[in-house]
Protein backbone atom coordinates (compact mmCIF):
# COMPACT_ATOMS: atom_id res chain seq x y z
CA UNK A 1 0.00 0.00 0.00
CA UNK A 2 1.22 3.31 -0.84
CA UNK A 3 0.53 5.26 2.72
CA UNK A 4 -0.89 8.75 2.62
CA UNK A 5 0.51 10.80 -0.27
CA UNK A 6 1.52 14.69 0.44
CA UNK A 7 2.22 17.04 -2.30
CA UNK A 8 4.61 19.13 -2.34
CA UNK A 9 7.13 17.89 0.24
CA UNK A 10 8.62 21.26 0.40
CA UNK A 11 6.85 24.66 -0.71
CA UNK A 12 8.78 28.44 -0.27
CA UNK A 13 6.53 31.31 -1.27
CA UNK A 14 6.46 35.13 -0.58
CA UNK A 15 4.13 36.53 1.71
CA UNK A 16 0.97 37.05 -0.28
CA UNK A 17 0.65 34.40 -2.51
CA UNK A 18 -2.11 31.31 -2.63
CA UNK A 19 -0.72 28.48 -1.06
CA UNK A 20 -2.00 24.89 -1.61
CA UNK A 21 -0.99 21.45 -0.43
CA UNK A 22 -2.57 18.22 -1.18
CA UNK A 23 -3.30 14.78 0.02
CA UNK A 24 -4.44 11.65 -0.74
CA UNK A 25 -5.62 9.52 1.51
CA UNK A 26 -4.72 5.83 1.87
CA UNK A 27 -7.64 3.46 -0.27
CA UNK A 28 -10.79 2.22 1.52
CA UNK A 29 -9.84 5.26 4.57
CA UNK A 30 -12.84 7.74 4.77
CA UNK A 31 -11.75 9.40 7.66
CA UNK A 32 -9.12 12.52 6.80
CA UNK A 33 -7.01 14.44 8.74
CA UNK A 34 -5.56 18.25 8.58
CA UNK A 35 -2.38 18.87 10.85
CA UNK A 36 -0.40 21.86 11.58
CA UNK A 37 2.75 21.05 13.71
CA UNK A 38 5.59 23.93 14.56
CA UNK A 39 8.11 24.25 17.39
CA UNK A 40 6.07 26.86 19.38
CA UNK A 41 2.83 25.47 19.07
CA UNK A 42 3.40 21.59 18.77
CA UNK A 43 0.97 19.34 16.71
CA UNK A 44 -2.38 21.05 16.13
CA UNK A 45 -5.85 19.26 14.34
CA UNK A 46 -6.77 22.07 11.82
CA UNK A 47 -9.62 20.09 9.81
CA UNK A 48 -11.05 16.75 10.45
CA UNK A 49 -13.78 15.33 7.04
CA UNK A 50 -15.39 12.02 7.44
CA UNK A 51 -16.95 10.56 4.24
CA UNK A 52 -15.36 13.69 2.43
CA UNK A 53 -17.54 16.40 4.69
CA UNK A 54 -15.90 18.80 7.08
CA UNK A 55 -16.94 17.36 10.74
CA UNK A 56 -14.77 19.87 12.70
CA UNK A 57 -13.01 23.28 11.48
CA UNK A 58 -12.86 24.67 14.81
CA UNK A 59 -8.78 24.43 14.27
CA UNK A 60 -9.03 26.75 11.23
CA UNK A 61 -6.73 29.53 12.42
CA UNK A 62 -9.13 31.91 10.23
CA UNK A 63 -10.39 32.80 7.15
CA UNK A 64 -7.37 32.78 4.78
CA UNK A 65 -7.46 28.79 5.37
CA UNK A 66 -9.91 26.55 3.63
CA UNK A 67 -10.00 22.75 3.08
CA UNK A 68 -11.65 20.39 0.65
CA UNK A 69 -12.44 17.03 0.01
CA UNK A 70 -14.36 16.81 -3.24
CA UNK A 71 -14.20 13.00 -3.47
CA UNK A 72 -12.80 9.86 -0.87
CA UNK A 73 -8.92 10.17 -2.53
CA UNK A 74 -8.02 13.82 -2.67
CA UNK A 75 -8.12 16.41 -0.23
CA UNK A 76 -6.84 20.12 -0.42
CA UNK A 77 -5.71 22.60 2.14
CA UNK A 78 -5.37 26.31 0.97
CA UNK A 79 -4.34 29.45 2.35
CA UNK A 80 -4.78 32.60 0.60
CA UNK A 81 -2.87 34.84 1.33
CA UNK A 82 0.05 33.52 3.11
CA UNK A 83 2.14 35.61 6.11
CA UNK A 84 5.51 34.47 7.34
CA UNK A 85 3.90 33.14 10.56
CA UNK A 86 1.85 30.20 8.65
CA UNK A 87 5.75 28.83 8.18
CA UNK A 88 4.68 24.89 9.53
CA UNK A 89 5.04 21.67 8.93
CA UNK A 90 1.33 20.32 7.56
CA UNK A 91 0.34 16.94 8.10
CA UNK A 92 -2.41 14.51 6.63
CA UNK A 93 -3.88 11.62 8.54
CA UNK A 94 -6.21 9.33 7.31
CA UNK A 95 -8.42 6.70 9.11
CA UNK A 96 -10.88 3.65 8.08
CA UNK A 97 -13.48 5.71 9.97
CA UNK A 98 -14.95 8.35 12.57
CA UNK A 99 -17.61 8.63 14.57
CA UNK A 100 -17.72 7.05 18.33
CA UNK A 101 -14.73 4.41 17.84
CA UNK A 102 -10.93 4.99 17.01
CA UNK A 103 -9.05 4.00 14.46
CA UNK A 104 -5.70 4.37 14.00
CA UNK A 105 -4.66 7.28 11.63
CA UNK A 106 -1.98 7.34 9.28
CA UNK A 107 0.01 10.27 8.55
CA UNK A 108 1.94 11.57 5.26
CA UNK A 109 5.33 12.83 5.51
CA UNK A 110 4.07 16.28 5.56
CA UNK A 111 4.45 19.24 3.55
CA UNK A 112 7.22 22.33 5.02
CA UNK A 113 6.05 25.32 3.93
CA UNK A 114 7.79 28.78 4.14
CA UNK A 115 6.61 31.66 3.78
CA UNK A 116 9.05 34.84 3.06
CA UNK B 1 -11.94 19.51 27.99
CA UNK B 2 -9.67 16.63 27.42
CA UNK B 3 -5.42 17.42 27.54
CA UNK B 4 -2.03 16.03 27.59
CA UNK B 5 0.75 16.84 29.38
CA UNK B 6 4.26 15.45 28.58
CA UNK B 7 7.58 16.17 30.13
CA UNK B 8 9.21 18.67 28.41
CA UNK B 9 12.07 17.71 26.49
CA UNK B 10 14.61 17.84 25.30
CA UNK B 11 15.29 14.02 26.37
CA UNK B 12 19.54 13.12 25.45
CA UNK B 13 20.44 9.73 26.93
CA UNK B 14 23.28 7.37 25.67
CA UNK B 15 23.11 4.47 24.11
CA UNK B 16 21.53 1.00 25.95
CA UNK B 17 20.33 3.52 28.57
CA UNK B 18 16.73 3.19 30.46
CA UNK B 19 14.42 5.53 29.26
CA UNK B 20 11.22 6.94 30.27
CA UNK B 21 8.72 9.72 29.06
CA UNK B 22 6.06 10.95 31.44
CA UNK B 23 2.68 10.77 30.13
CA UNK B 24 -0.37 12.47 32.08
CA UNK B 25 -4.08 13.32 30.91
CA UNK B 26 -7.47 14.70 31.92
CA UNK B 27 -10.22 13.30 30.14
CA UNK B 28 -14.24 14.08 30.34
CA UNK B 29 -15.02 10.25 29.55
CA UNK B 30 -12.72 6.89 29.79
CA UNK B 31 -10.16 7.38 27.04
CA UNK B 32 -8.03 5.30 25.14
CA UNK B 33 -4.28 5.87 25.16
CA UNK B 34 -1.57 6.01 22.56
CA UNK B 35 1.87 6.81 22.12
CA UNK B 36 3.09 7.57 18.25
CA UNK B 37 6.06 8.64 17.41
CA UNK B 38 8.40 10.71 14.49
CA UNK B 39 11.32 9.76 13.20
CA UNK B 40 13.19 12.37 11.68
CA UNK B 41 11.68 13.74 8.25
CA UNK B 42 8.98 11.61 8.72
CA UNK B 43 4.82 12.11 10.15
CA UNK B 44 3.74 10.66 12.88
CA UNK B 45 3.68 6.62 13.38
CA UNK B 46 1.72 4.59 16.07
CA UNK B 47 3.65 2.80 18.67
CA UNK B 48 1.93 1.64 21.07
CA UNK B 49 -2.20 1.86 22.80
CA UNK B 50 -4.10 0.73 25.58
CA UNK B 51 -8.08 0.52 25.79
CA UNK B 52 -8.24 0.28 29.29
CA UNK B 53 -7.01 0.27 32.86
CA UNK B 54 -4.30 -1.54 33.58
CA UNK B 55 -4.07 -2.45 29.94
CA UNK B 56 -0.30 -2.59 29.09
CA UNK B 57 0.96 -1.77 25.53
CA UNK B 58 4.04 -2.56 24.35
CA UNK B 59 6.12 -2.47 21.03
CA UNK B 60 9.95 -2.64 19.53
CA UNK B 61 10.83 -3.14 23.53
CA UNK B 62 8.97 0.21 24.42
CA UNK B 63 5.76 -0.14 27.30
CA UNK B 64 3.35 2.10 28.59
CA UNK B 65 0.51 0.45 31.54
CA UNK B 66 -2.82 2.53 31.54
CA UNK B 67 -3.13 3.96 35.22
CA UNK B 68 -6.55 5.13 35.66
CA UNK B 69 -5.78 5.77 39.40
CA UNK B 70 -2.85 8.20 38.35
CA UNK B 71 -4.00 9.36 34.99
CA UNK B 72 -0.80 8.27 33.61
CA UNK B 73 0.29 6.65 30.67
CA UNK B 74 4.19 6.84 30.87
CA UNK B 75 6.65 5.48 27.86
CA UNK B 76 9.86 3.33 28.96
CA UNK B 77 12.77 1.14 27.18
CA UNK B 78 15.02 -0.72 29.00
CA UNK B 79 17.98 -0.34 27.08
CA UNK B 80 17.37 2.38 23.88
CA UNK B 81 19.48 2.64 20.69
CA UNK B 82 20.69 5.33 18.81
CA UNK B 83 18.16 4.34 16.18
CA UNK B 84 15.22 5.47 18.89
CA UNK B 85 16.03 9.46 18.49
CA UNK B 86 13.01 10.94 17.63
CA UNK B 87 9.66 12.92 19.04
CA UNK B 88 7.24 10.74 21.23
CA UNK B 89 3.46 12.15 21.12
CA UNK B 90 1.21 11.22 24.26
CA UNK B 91 -2.02 11.24 23.01
CA UNK B 92 -5.93 10.44 23.86
CA UNK B 93 -8.77 9.40 22.56
CA UNK B 94 -12.44 9.63 24.57
CA UNK B 95 -15.41 8.09 22.02
CA UNK B 96 -17.27 9.89 20.83
CA UNK B 97 -15.05 13.00 20.68
CA UNK B 98 -15.41 15.37 17.60
CA UNK B 99 -12.25 15.82 17.78
CA UNK B 100 -10.60 12.44 17.11
CA UNK B 101 -7.08 12.42 18.97
CA UNK B 102 -5.66 14.66 21.45
CA UNK B 103 -1.89 15.00 21.51
CA UNK B 104 0.57 16.54 24.14
CA UNK B 105 3.49 18.52 22.96
CA UNK B 106 5.53 16.08 21.80
CA UNK B 107 9.17 14.70 23.71
CA UNK B 108 12.25 15.23 21.82
CA UNK B 109 14.99 12.04 22.57
CA UNK B 110 18.15 12.03 21.20
CA UNK B 111 20.35 8.70 22.10
CA UNK B 112 24.37 9.15 21.60
CA UNK B 113 26.49 6.55 20.92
Amino acid sequence: DAGVIQSPRHEVTEMGQEVTLRCKPISGHNSLFWYRQTMMRGLELLIYFNNNVPIDDSGMPEDRFSAKMPNASFSTLKIQPSEPRDSAVYFCASSRSGGSSYNEQFFGPGTRLTVL
Amino acid sequence: GDSVTQMEGPVTLSEEAFLTINCTYTATGYPSLFWYVQYPGEGLQLLLKATKADDKGSNKGFEATYRKETTSFHLEKGSVQVSDSAVYFCALFVSGSARQLTFGSGTQLTVLP
